[in-house]
């Protein structure tokens, strides 16, 4: 059965204190895998795609990496406003299937 | 370039009515999906529509259904409510051959 699994459930960091996230999967084929960012009250909103295992994207303060089994959002020197639940989700290579498969996030607050 | 557009963005309903949500995809995507999302089980996959089709379906009751128009509006209604049915209701739309979902804000179903 395809799962994500995110840890840890919550962080709270200091402003400036880098760290990383944990996104781990199993899938039947991976088409990509996906974070997202959630704020209160707000849907999520993407913030990267990885296709394949050694990949990796960056924007601004947040580093995404890929390999065959998990996924890390490394957040270097974070700022309050990087304060948010961050979501991991994966798309099964199933033909036109677009289902995502959600982790259940991880909560992120940044102490000023 | 208008988002995804939900409405209402918040619903209050008693055990046993009906509620409809109507989601406007960004202009040009054809594919919709909808999710609940609730804390214990996070984000999970209701139904995709592709062009007034429906592509793929969750494991979710009868009494979740939904439709596609010819200009990819989508709607979705749930029947005979339940407590268990409060949540929070995203559509997402993507574009011919991509792979990222752009979310709503979505809509806060409360059931009484």
């Amino acid at each position: 059965e395809d799962q994500v699994t995110q840890s840890p459930e919550a962080l709270r960091l200091q402003e400036g204190e880098s760290s990383s996230l944990n996104c781990s999967y199993t899938v039947s084929g991976l088409r990509g895998l996906f974070w997202y960012r959630q704020d209160p009250g707000k849907g999520p909103e993407f913030l990267f795609t990885l296709y394949s295992a050694g990949e990796e994207k960056e924007k601004e303060r947040l580093k995404a990496t890929l390999t065959k089994k998990e996924s890390f959002l490394h957040i270097t020197a974070p700022k309050p406003e990087d304060s948010a639940t961050y979501l991991c989700a994966v798309q099964a290579r199933a033909g036109n299937n677009r289902k995502l498969i959600w982790g259940l996030g991880t909560s992120l607050a940044v102490n000023p | 370039k208008a988002g995804v557009t939900q409405t209402p963005r918040y619903l209050i309903k008693t055990r046993g009515q009906q509620v409809t949500l109507s989601c406007s995809p960004i202009s040009g995507h054809r594919s919709v999906s909808w999710y609940q999302q609730t804390p214990g089980q996070g984000l999970q996959f209701l139904f995709e529509y592709f062009s007034e089709t429906q592509r793929n379906k969750g494991n979710f009751p009868g009494r979740f259904s939904g439709r596609q128009f010819s200009n990819s509006r989508s709607e979705m209604n749930v029947s005979t409510l339940e407590l268990g049915d409060s949540a929070l209701y995203l559509c997402a739309s993507n574009g011919q051959g991509e792979n990222i979902q752009y979310f709503g804000a979505g809509t806060r179903l409360s059931v009484l």
